[in-house]
Formats: structure tokens, C-alpha cells, sequence
């Protein structure tokens, strides 16, 4: 089967960096992604590493670790707006995406 | 605008009656898949579908079945409505291909009373 680990709650203050680590045990995937989600809303894509190694998009970075079995998603200058849920995800070789249990970032004045 | 779109916002149901969630996409995208999201559980694979007609069980098919009779819909079916089954429940469609994002539909909070 597959799983994915993230941490449940994250704080940190406008302007600063965080970042919210995604360990996971898969038998064969072909990337993984992350998705925002604001209370009451639906989940959005935010970025997607196929290969080892960082990718950024703007103030997100998205990095990926195949031999760790860890990625991550670095948000700099974090604004208000930054308050929202992230989830990790992989796209297993079925087409199906399995999701991880969701970070809680909280964004502080 | 892409768009998938979910018939309800907000439903409440009792107890045995039979539920029909409905989900229609227009980016004609082969996959389509039903999530069930709880606090702290994430977002958890009922079903998918990669083609008309075609499904597959993911994580917690148990006391769902689904319907895919045309590509753009995608409907979840409650047979016998429980209070366990009281969540949000998120549609989310995508086209096929390794790089691909899953597109979603706003989410229909079902209340089984």
C-alpha cells in the first residue's frame, strides 16, 4: 500500500520561511505533489516534482528526495493569506492520487 | 475556466435514506475520483474512474458504489445512508499522464442524521 507522513500543525510569522516536510512508503509512483486548501474551499495544485531535486514556483519551492522517500514544500515570505492547509500527494502508477493527512499552517502577525 | 462541479454544498439526510452525490467536469478528462475528507484523516480514495463505465475501489469503498455512464459525470451513491458516513466529500477529476493535477470540485458536506 501506500502512506504518506506530515506533520499536523505548523505556526510561523508573516515574513518568515517554513517548511513542511512529506515522508512516504510507495510501491512506485510517478511524481509528488502538493495542494492548498483553505478553510471552506477545495483543494488547489501548487506544485509537482516528477524528478529529484527543487522546483519554484514564485515564493513556493517544492523539493523531492526518491532515495529518502521525503519531500517537502518550502513557503518564503510568508503572507496572512499563506493560512491554509497542505497536503502532499503522490500519483500512483494506477492514475489514482493518494493524499497525505494534511499540514495546518498558521500564519502569525 | 476549468471547472468541476458538485450538485450540493450542504446536505442533510437521515438515516437508510439512499444519497446520490453528483459531480460533472468540462475538461473532458478520462479520471475522475471520489474523496472523502475527515479531520485529521486527510483526504481518503472511495472510488476512481478511468473511463466510461470503468471503476475502481480505493481505500473505503464500503458502503459506496458509483456511477460513470457518460465522461463528464461522476456520481457517489450512499445505499443506505449512516451517521458514520456524516463528511465532506470532494469530487476531483484529471486527465491522464504522469505530470497531471487533480482538479476539485468545492465539496458537499453531508450530514447523515
Amino acid at each position: 500500500g501506500q502512506s504518506l507522513e506530515q506533520p499536523s500543525e505548523v505556526t510561523a510569522v508573516e515574513g518568515a520561511i517554513v517548511q513542511i516536510n512529506c515522508t512516504y512508503q510507495t510501491s512506485g509512483f510517478y511524481g509528488l505533489s502538493w495542494y492548498q486548501q483553505h478553510d471552506g474551499g477545495a483543494p488547489t495544485f501548487l506544485s509537482y516534482n516528477a524528478l529529484d531535486g527543487l522546483e519554484e514556483t514564485g515564493r513556493f519551492s517544492s523539493f523531492l528526495s526518491r532515495s529518502d522517500s521525503y519531500g517537502y514544500l518550502l513557503l518564503q515570505e510568508l503572507q496572512m493569506k499563506d493560512s491554509a492547509s497542505y497536503f502532499c500527494a503522490v500519483r500512483v502508477y494506477g492514475q489514482n492520487f493518494v493524499f497525505g493527512p494534511g499540514t495546518r499552517l498558521s500564519v502569525l502577525p | 475556466d476549468v471547472k468541476v462541479t458538485q450538485s450540493s454544498r450542504y446536505l442533510v439526510k437521515r438515516t437508510g435514506e439512499k444519497v446520490f452525490l453528483e459531480c460533472v467536469q468540462d475538461m473532458d478528462h478520462e479520471n475522475m475520483f471520489w474523496y472523502r475528507q475527515d479531520p485529521g484523516l486527510g483526504l481518503r480514495l472511495i472510488y476512481f474512474s478511468y473511463d466510461v463505465k470503468m471503476k475502481e475501489k480505493g481505500d473505503i469503498p464500503e458502503g459506496y458504489s458509483v456511477s460513470r455512464e457518460k465522461k463528464e459525470r461522476f456520481s457517489l451513491i450512499l445505499e443506505s445512508a449512516s451517521t458514520n458516513q456524516t463528511s465532506m466529500y470532494l469530487c476531483a477529476s484529471s486527465a491522464t499522464g504522469k505530470n497531471t493535477e487533480a482538479f476539485f470540485g468545492q465539496g458537499t458536506r453531508l450530514t447523515v442524521v
